[in-house]
Parts: C-alpha cells; structure tokens; sequence
C-alpha cells in the first residue's frame, strides 16, 4: 500500500507563476490536509477537507487553494506564487475528522522554492 | 492565543534515557500527539494521551498533566536512529492540530 503520495518531490519556481501541488492517498480516508513547515516553526495547517466534495480554511490559508473532487486527491494550488511561500509543504490524510485520536499520517512532501 | 512549547534542541548519549517536555495553552483539548520527523521525512506517529498518566509504548513512553498544560516524551535505551524531531502537537476544542516547532534530539556515541 502507498499510503500517500505527493508531487512534485521538489521545485524551483519563479515569482508570479502558478503551480498545483498534488497530493493522492489509497487509504479511503475521509479527511485529507496541507501543511507547510518552515525552520522555528511548527507545521500549519493551509487548507483541510473533512470529506469529499467540502474544504475549509486553516491557519494559514492566503495564497493557497484547494479542491477535493474525489476522496483520494487533494491538490493544492499557488495562484501567483511569492518568494514567501518557499516551505515544505506536506500533504496529510486521518481516516475521519471531528473526533479525538485521529492519527494523521503524511506523505513525503514537496519541497518549494520561490524565486 | 493558542501556544506550544518544548525545547528547540537537546543532546544525549546512545544507551542513556532523555525527556523531552511540552507545555501547551490551546482553545480547548481534545488530546495530545507526539511524533518523529527523520531529517528530510515525513513525520509518523508516535504516542496520543487525552488521559492523565503516562502510556508506555515499548522504549517510549508519554505523559500528560491536563491541569498542568504539560506532557513529557520519554525516550529508554537510546539508539543513534532516534536521531531525529519530535513535535507535540495539541488537539484543540475544532479537533484541528496545533503543533509545536519540534525538539531536535542528537544523539552522540
């Protein structure tokens, strides 16, 4: 079983281009997430999806855009990207949102670069 | 505000045991995660308390105080392979994450 996979494993990409980050789990898992990880700081959340077909906001959300058409894909979208969106951005997947003990489990990530 | 603390680095010696802490102050609680992050990885579950006590997992064990706000990640027989992150992370009263930067644990022969 994959677990989840992200794409790309990495990119360099210049300021005001757009990109979509992709992100693809097997698990048949209900909720699905985007984090993205800077030095000093701990993961925040960008965008969630509790079930096919619903997203929400998280933490950190300008910038950023999300569709969830289908249970096992969750891209994430950078309209116009902007040397501050430079991160690693991890794709993460739990079997159903809303309760507690709700192990998340995360793809590889992607690591991007904005110039 | 919501807020995570644990220590930015520790070291400690293969074989030996370690503690890393974790205070937190969040908009409710609804359990606390911690996990392992490798350099360069993803990072993958360790241990969840919504309980007061310690769970003990193997070399690992975690501990939560809910009216201290504290939890402990308690680490036996250190190997050079726990080298790695380990975040805590609290889930608040919308059962959304809130993480903590993370412990970076070196581990010396």
């Amino acid at each position: 079983t994959a677990g989840i996979t992200q794409a790309p494993t990495s990119q360099i990409l210049a300021a005001g281009r757009s990109m979509t980050l992709r992100c693809t789990q097997d698990m048949r898992h209900n909720a699905m997430y985007w984090y993205r990880q800077d030095l000093g700081l701990g993961l925040r959340l960008i965008h969630y999806s509790n079930t096919a077909g619903t997203t929400g906001k998280g933490e950190v959300p300008d910038g950023y855009s999300v569709s969830r058409a289908n249970t096992d894909d969750f891209p994430l979208t950078l309209a116009s990207a902007v040397p501050s969106q430079t991160s690693v951005y991890f794709c993460a997947s739990s079997r159903t949102a809303g309760v507690p003990n709700n192990e998340q489990f995360f793809g590889p990530g992607t690591r991007l670069t904005v110039l | 505000g919501q807020n995570i603390d644990q220590p930015t680095e520790m070291t400690a010696t293969e074989g030996a045991i370690v503690q890393i802490n974790c205070t937190y102050q969040t908009s409710g609680f609804n359990g606390l995660f911690w996990y392992q992050q490798h350099a360069g990885e993803a990072p993958t579950f360790l241990s969840y308390n919504v309980l007061d006590g310690l769970e003990e997992k193997g070399r690992f064990s975690s501990f939560l105080s809910r009216s201290k706000g504290y939890s402990y990640l308690l680490l036996k027989e250190l190997q050079m392979k726990d080298s790695a992150s380990y975040l805590c992370a609290v889930m608040d009263s919308n059962y959304q994450l809130i993480w903590g930067a993370g412990t970076k644990l070196i581990i010396k022969p």
